[in-house]
C-alpha cells in the first residue's frame, strides 16, 4: 500500500502568515492527490484535486502543487478561518490513503 | 443541495455486525463512485472502502478487508457498509462520501457521519 507522509504534524503561525504543508508518498501517484480542511467538530472539507486544481468556492489564498511523489499545500495569507487540521490523500490502483494531518494553530 | 445522511451507527457487542446507510440526494447517484471513510476519536481519517457508479470497482482498507462489504442500490440512491466481525478499533465516526467521478477521485462531498462505538 501507498503511505503519505506529511509534514509538520504540528505548525504555528500568525494571521496573514504564508504557510506550506508538505506531503510526500511512498511512490510515484502521479498528480492523483487531493488536500482537505478539517475543522474541529466538524466533516473534513475538499480544497484541492488532482494536486493543483481548486475546488469550487475554496478561496484562492489556497494552492497546491507538486507531482510523483512530492506535493504542497500553500495558503498565501493566512486567515482566522484557516485555522484547521489538513489531510492530504493519495488515489491510486482503487486505494485511497490518507497523510496523518498537519494541525495549523494560532503563534 | 447534495445530502448524504449516515445512519446505522450504535453500540455494538465486539464480534457482532453493523450495517451502515447512507442516504444520498441532491445529484444523480448513479454517475459517482461513493465511499466510506472513518475516524477515531481524536485521531485522523481513515479510507476504510470505495465502490465505482457501477459497482465494477470495489476497495477497502487492509484493516477491514475481508469483515466489511460495501454495496450500492442505484434505485434508492443508497450506499451501505456491512461491518462484520467488528472490534474495538473500528470505533469510529464514518462518513459516506461522494467522490469526484463516475470511477474514484478526490472525495468531494461529506456526510456528518455516524458514529460506531465497538464495546463489551
Amino acid at each position: 500500500d501507498i503511505q503519505m507522509t506529511q509534514s509538520p504534524s504540528t505548525l504555528s503561525a500568525s494571521v496573514g502568515d504564508r504557510v506550506t504543508i508538505t506531503c510526500r508518498a511512498s511512490q510515484s501517484i502521479g498528480g492523483w492527490l487531493a488536500w482537505y480542511q478539517q475543522r474541529p467538530g466538524k466533516a473534513p472539507k475538499l480544497l484541492i484535486y488532482d494536486a493543483s486544481r481548486l475546488e469550487s468556492g475554496v478561496p484562492s489564498r489556497f494552492s497546491g502543487s507538486g507531482s510523483g511523489t512530492d506535493f504542497t499545500l500553500t495558503i498565501s495569507s493566512l486567515q482566522p478561518d484557516d485555522f484547521a487540521t489538513y489531510y492530504c490523500q493519495q488515489f491510486h490502483s482503487y486505494s485511497w490513503t490518507f497523510g496523518q494531518g498537519t494541525k495549523v494553530e494560532i503563534k | 443541495e447534495v445530502q448524504l445522511v449516515e445512519s446505522g451507527g450504535g453500540l455494538v457487542q465486539p464480534g457482532r455486525s453493523l450495517r451502515l446507510s447512507c442516504a444520498a440526494s441532491g445529484f444523480t447517484f448513479d454517475d459517482y463512485a461513493m465511499h466510506w471513510v472513518r475516524q477515531a476519536p481524536g485521531k485522523g481519517l481513515e479510507w476504510v472502502s470505495g465502490m465505482s457508479w457501477n459497482s465494477d470497482s470495489i476497495g477497502y482498507a487492509d484493516s477491514v478487508k475481508g469483515r466489511f462489504t460495501i454495496s450500492r442500490d442505484n434505485a434508492k440512491n443508497s450506499l451501505y457498509l456491512q461491518m462484520n466481525t467488528l472490534r474495538a478499533e473500528d470505533t469510529a465516526l464514518y462518513y459516506c462520501i461522494k467522490a469526484f467521478s463516475q470511477s474514484g477521485g478526490a472525495l468531494a462531498i461529506w456526510g456528518q457521519g455516524t458514529m460506531v462505538t465497538v464495546s463489551s
